[in-house]
């Protein structure tokens, strides 16, 4: 079965760091592209960046280039996504998802989420 | 950067009825096109890759068509199960952008 499972509901205070996790099974990791999509809330869904965990491609969004950080150790089949100094405005569900890195298809799985709160 | 822009940004449809939801990419992306569904407090689920192929397992009132610029999805009788926000995403090259999202109700 595939999997993609998230680390758990992160509180922070702004300036500090973070660096949250995705963990895949149940499938050839290194076949996939890995993408990681924001939710604030009640707002809809955008597109982060991806990395591609076979040789740590990553492209980022303009509108998250530089403000966070994607990695991947395909040795243990995970990648990360973080910060280094929250802001407030991160508050939001974070998800990862995977698409095929090889076949003209959308995101087929995605992992549970990871809610990430920063408040003073 | 491509923009994905969707209309209508909300409907309300009767059960039964069919539904239209249009995305316009700024740009030519052939047919590199999904559609998601996302139903309240849950993950989003892709209902169709390649603009009209549907996964496995999604209702066959469910289709897709376009390319290149303008995509259309299609419930073909709305049901009450279909209460939910939906998005386009195009994908040929990053970014990935998805559109807005149009949240579908019930009359």
């Amino acid at each position: 079965e595939v999997q993609l499972v998230q680390s758990g509901a992160e509180v922070k205070k702004p300036g500090e760091s973070l660096k949250i996790s995705c963990k895949g099974s149940g499938y050839s990791f290194t076949n996939y592209w890995v993408v990681w999509v924001r939710q604030m809330p009640g707002k809809g869904l955008e597109w982060m960046g991806i990395i591609y965990p076979g040789d740590s491609d990553t492209r980022y969004s303009p509108s998250f280039q530089g403000q966070v950080t994607m990695s991947a150790d395909k040795s243990i089949n995970t990648a990360y996504l973080q910060w280094s100094s929250l802001k407030a405005s991160d508050t939001a569900m974070y998800y990862c998802a995977r698409r095929s890195y090889y076949d003209n298809s959308g995101l087929d799985h995605w992992g549970q989420g990871t809610l990430v709160t920063v408040s003073s | 950067d491509i923009q994905m822009t969707q209309s209508p940004p909300s409907l309300s449809a009767s059960v039964g009825d069919r539904v239209t939801i249009t995305c316009r990419a700024s740009e030519d992306i052939k047919n590199y096109l999904a559609w998601y569904q996302q139903k309240p407090g849950k993950l989003p689920k892709l209902l169709i890759s390649a603009a009209s192929t549907l996964q496995s397992g999604v209702p066959s009132r469910f289709s897709g068509s376009g390319s290149g610029t303008d995509f259309t999805l299609t419930i073909s009788s709305l049901q009450p199960e279909d209460v939910a926000t939906y998005y386009c995403q195009k994908y040929n090259r990053a970014p990935w952008t998805f559109g807005q999202g149009t949240k579908v109700e019930i009359k």
